[in-house]
């Protein structure tokens, strides 16, 4: 049973498009992360979300956070080759307190974007 | 250091030998994590610490793997007598504080196992 369902698995762009990558679950998260990762390298954390309801933006990319904190998008405007990449959403299920275990991942999104 | 570290970067070894794998977190991080990525099964958790205990075991494959961590800093994975599905990259993480949810990855180790 995979927990955090992620989608689409593979997306091949043009430069300058949009897109959305979504990461849905039926558990609630007490906080879920979005990570980029390059072959060879390990996944560099993007944007971590805490809140129902949070939008948090890092120049051309917008990352939202469902209200009861059961899913997430990640939005790219005007992609540019530089995005092309493996991205990974995470999250933390239920962990209570003010303490976080482990991270559960999405299968990932490979994206390609073409000049 | 500025960020998590892991060694080797690569290492191949034959079928039933034993592998060694380190971690470095970032100074100060009170948590760390191993995971695994492979093809197949996508990022997988193995186990985490919290100083040096590790309150969640519950990732680790087989009791061929094992891991500690010493002075709550450097960490190291074990796999006794390999196997070819050990085959992955092994990536660290750590973490600074209990109420921090963010945790930040090393660049992995790189195991193939023939």
């Amino acid at each position: 049973t995979q927990l955090l369902e992620q989608s689409p698995q593979f997306l091949s762009i043009q430069e300058g498009e949009n897109l959305t990558v979504y990461c849905n679950s039926s558990s609630v998260f007490s906080s879920l992360q979005w990570y980029r990762q390059e072959p060879g390298e390990g996944p560099v954390l993007l944007v971590t979300v805490v809140t129902g309801g949070e939008v948090k933006k890092l120049k051309r990319l917008t990352f939202q956070f469902g209200d009861a904190r059961k899913d997430s998008s990640l939005h790219i405007t005007a992609a540019q080759t530089g995005d092309t990449g493996l991205y990974l959403c995470a999250g933390n299920i239920n962990a209570g307190g003010t303490s976080y275990g482990k991270l559960t991942f999405g299968q990932g999104t490979i994206l390609t974007v073409h000049p | 250091g500025a960020g998590v570290s892991q060694s080797p970067s690569n290492k191949v070894t034959e079928k039933g030998k034993d592998v060694e794998l380190r971690c470095d977190p970032i100074s100060g991080h009170t948590a760390l994590y191993w995971y695994r990525q492979s093809l197949g099964q996508g990022l997988e958790f193995l186990i985490y610490f919290q100083g040096n205990s590790a309150p969640d075991k519950s990732g680790l494959p087989s009791d061929r793997f094992s891991a500690e961590r010493t002075g709550g800093s450097v960490s190291t994975l074990t796999i006794q007598r390999t196997q070819q599905e050990d085959s992955a990259v092994y990536l660290c993480a750590s973490r600074r504080l209990a109420g921090d949810p963010k945790q930040f990855f090393g660049p992995g180790t790189r195991l193939t196992v023939l």
